[in-house]
């Protein structure tokens, strides 16, 4: 168990619909990340806070949007969804900045149909 | 735009072998990074590289890092079964990452 938490593990939706995927990272952690993984792109980077402030940004559209909260916990929304937004959403936590050790939670399967 | 390339994509090795896996990324970086992903599991990080020479090991893996030949290795040492899986590295470059597309490797006995 890495100690980060995400939920929902499953959720499946119609195109054009909003979801919000919730992550909690390992407590102590200040580095909240979130990656997507799809058989057609892989794996990409879409974007960390730490410590309530955007740290760096990929490759996440416009519809998308994440935030972290007071308390650490982070959301990443994704809004007016495609077929091809269809992935496994990760989200990852350090203690500091992006030059530490990654602990990743067991990610959301996101279908949309 | 940062681009990472791993190579091999498929490694099928015997039990006991040596085998090393390349990272070749596009730009500038000081900051590399591996992780291992076992079938429909969830990423677990490796290693952090930092700077030019950074060599790290665990166990029968060693990462190293030349940022001026733009290339990181992943060596293996004496493969056993365990270590089947797919490796990632990925770069960060101006507050972005890229990943490489994976390298999946099967020991076998």
């Amino acid at each position: 168990d890495s100690g980060v938490t995400q939920t929902p593990k499953h959720l499946i939706t119609a195109t054009g619909q909003r979801v919000t995927l919730r992550c909690s990272p390992r407590s102590g952690d200040l580095s909240v990340y979130w990656y997507q993984q799809s058989l057609d792109q892989g794996l990409q980077f879409l974007i960390q806070y730490y410590n309530g402030e955007e740290r760096a940004k990929g490759n996440i559209l416009e519809r998308f949007s994440a935030q972290q909260f007071p308390d650490l916990h982070s959301e990443l929304n994704l809004s007016s969804l495609e077929l091809g937004d269809s992935a496994l959403y990760f989200c990852a936590s350090s203690w500091t900045d992006i030059g530490n050790i990654q602990y990743f939670g067991a990610g959301t399967r996101l279908s949309v149909l | 735009e940062l681009k990472v390339e791993q190579n091999p994509l498929f490694l099928s090795m015997q039990e006991g072998k040596n085998y090393t896996i390349y990272c070749n990324y596009s730009t500038t970086s000081d900051r590399l990074y591996w992780y291992r992903q076992d079938p429909g599991k969830s990423l677990e990080s490796l290693f952090v590289l930092l700077s030019n020479g950074a060599v790290k090991q665990e166990g029968r893996l060693m990462a190293s890092l030349d940022t001026k030949a733009r290339l990181s290795t992943l060596h293996i040492t004496a493969a056993v079964h365990d270590l089947s899986a797919t490796y990632f590295c990925a770069v960060y470059n101006n507050n972005d990452m890229r990943f490489g597309a994976g390298t999946r490797l099967t020991v076998k006995p």
